[in-house]
Formats: C-alpha cells, sequence, structure tokens
C-alpha cells in the first residue's frame, strides 16, 4: 500500500521569504502523480501543483515549485514571495497511475494524502 | 468556473440516526468521490463511483456507508445508524475522464461538517 509522510506539522514564515515544506511517498509503482492541496481556514481543498513521476523536470506554478527527487521518494514544495493569504494547512498526496479503467489513466484511482503541515505566515 | 456544491454545510444529528450528505458534482465530471477528515487528522479516502457503480472503496467504507447517483445532478452518500465516531468533515469530489498521458484533478466542495453527539 502506498503511504504519504509529512514530517513537518507545522512551519512558519515571513512574509515575502521562501518556506519549503517536505513531504515523502512509499510505493512499489514506477509511474504515478504527485499532489499539493492546500486547505485554508474554510476547509476546502485546493490544488496547487502536480507532478507525473514520468516527468524529470520539476513542476512549477507561479510562486510554486516542487523539488521531486524519484530515486529519494521525496516531493517538496517551495513557496517563494510568500503571502499571507497563503496561511493554510498543506497536504502531499499520491495517486497510482492506471486506474481500475485502465483505457483512461489514473480515472477514479484514490488519492492517498500526507498529514498536513499548518503553514502560518507571518507579516 | 464551475464547482462541487455540497449541501448542508454543517449536519448535527444523534447516534444511531441516519444521515444523508448531499453533493452536485460538476456537470460534465464522470468520476466521483467521498473522503472524510475527521478533526486534526489526515484527509482518508472512502469511496470512488463511476457509471453508476462503485469503483474502489476503502476499509473505513463498510455495509453501514452507501453512496447513491439518484438523477443526473446529485451525487449522495448515507450514513445509518451514525457513531459518534462518525463526526468528521466530509469532503465529495468530482474529476473528468482522463486525457491520454494525462491526470485529470480531483475538484473538491466545501465539505458538511458532520456532528454526532
Amino acid at each position: 500500500a502506498q503511504t504519504v509522510t509529512q514530517s513537518q506539522p507545522e512551519m512558519s514564515v515571513q512574509e515575502a521569504e521562501t518556506v519549503t515544506l517536505s513531504c515523502t511517498y512509499d510505493t512499489s509503482e514506477s509511474d504515478y502523480y504527485l499532489f499539493w492541496y492546500k486547505q485554508p481556514p474554510s476547509r476546502q481543498m485546493i490544488l496547487v501543483i502536480r507532478q507525473e513521476a514520468y516527468k524529470q523536470q520539476n513542476a512549477t506554478e507561479n510562486r510554486f515549485s516542487v523539488n521531486f527527487q524519484k530515486a529519494a521518494k521525496s516531493f517538496s514544495l517551495k513557496i517563494s514571495d510568500s503571502q499571507l493569504g497563503d496561511a493554510a494547512m498543506y497536504f502531499c498526496a499520491y495517486r497510482r497511475k492506471g486506474g481500475l479503467h485502465r483505457h483512461q489513466e489514473t480515472s477514479g484511482s484514490r488519492l492517498t494524502f500526507g498529514e498536513g503541515t499548518q503553514l502560518t505566515v507571518n507579516p | 468556473e464551475p464547482e462541487v456544491t455540497q449541501t448542508p454545510s454543517h449536519q448535527v444529528t444523534q447516534m444511531g440516526q441516519e444521515v444523508i450528505l448531499r453533493c452536485v458534482p460538476i456537470s460534465n465530471h464522470l468520476y466521483f468521490y467521498w473522503y472524510r477528515q475527521i478533526l486534526g487528522q489526515k484527509v482518508e479516502f472512502l469511496v470512488s463511483f463511476y457509471n453508476n457503480e462503485i469503483s474502489e472503496k476503502s476499509e473505513i467504507f463498510d455495509d453501514q456507508f452507501s453512496v447513491e447517483r439518484p438523477d443526473g445532478s446529485n451525487f449522495t452518500l448515507k450514513i445509518r445508524s451514525t457513531k459518534l465516531e462518525d463526526s468528521a468533515m466530509y469532503f465529495c469530489a468530482s474529476s473528468e475522464l482522463s486525457p491520454r498521458g494525462g491526470s485529470s484533478p480531483l475538484h473538491f466542495g466545501n465539505g458538511t461538517r458532520l456532528t454526532v453527539t
């Protein structure tokens, strides 16, 4: 079974600074997807960024980027120029490729989440 | 931008009662999911649903739970004989057909907070 571990229950950063959130995972699959979701106080789950395991290039999305180390099974999130609105719980998640309906990759397969990291942004 | 909507936002029920949590997925999505998050814990997968049947379910999703798509728009989670430990935030999500070589992301609703007293 796949597992996702976030070893930092809480992190804090000064506004405009950079912070990195850690995530490690365990899987026997060679191809899969990784995600970071943000959960603000409103409790909605918002997709921040995703990475496909077969792609060597790290994904970026504006101020958000990842450091994907496949051999180490590590998937960290870097937030640059942190803003007050970035304060939230951040969840790392894994999704295997090749779901139950194999003609549609990952369709319907579950997301496995880590425990979350609560990020505080200090003004 | 289309959204997944969930009702109610907060449901309070007594132990032993049945509750139905409602979700309206994004209209062109074909895969539907329920997740739950007990306060202070990680988000856990319950069930996925495709083509009017369960695709996958977790060990949490026992006979106490059932899902249904009663019409073309709603997707419901029924919890029979609720227990105190069922108190949690329940998230509905939906996704579209994955393009070849890609992963269609899950779009989550705002959740329903279920409190069992």
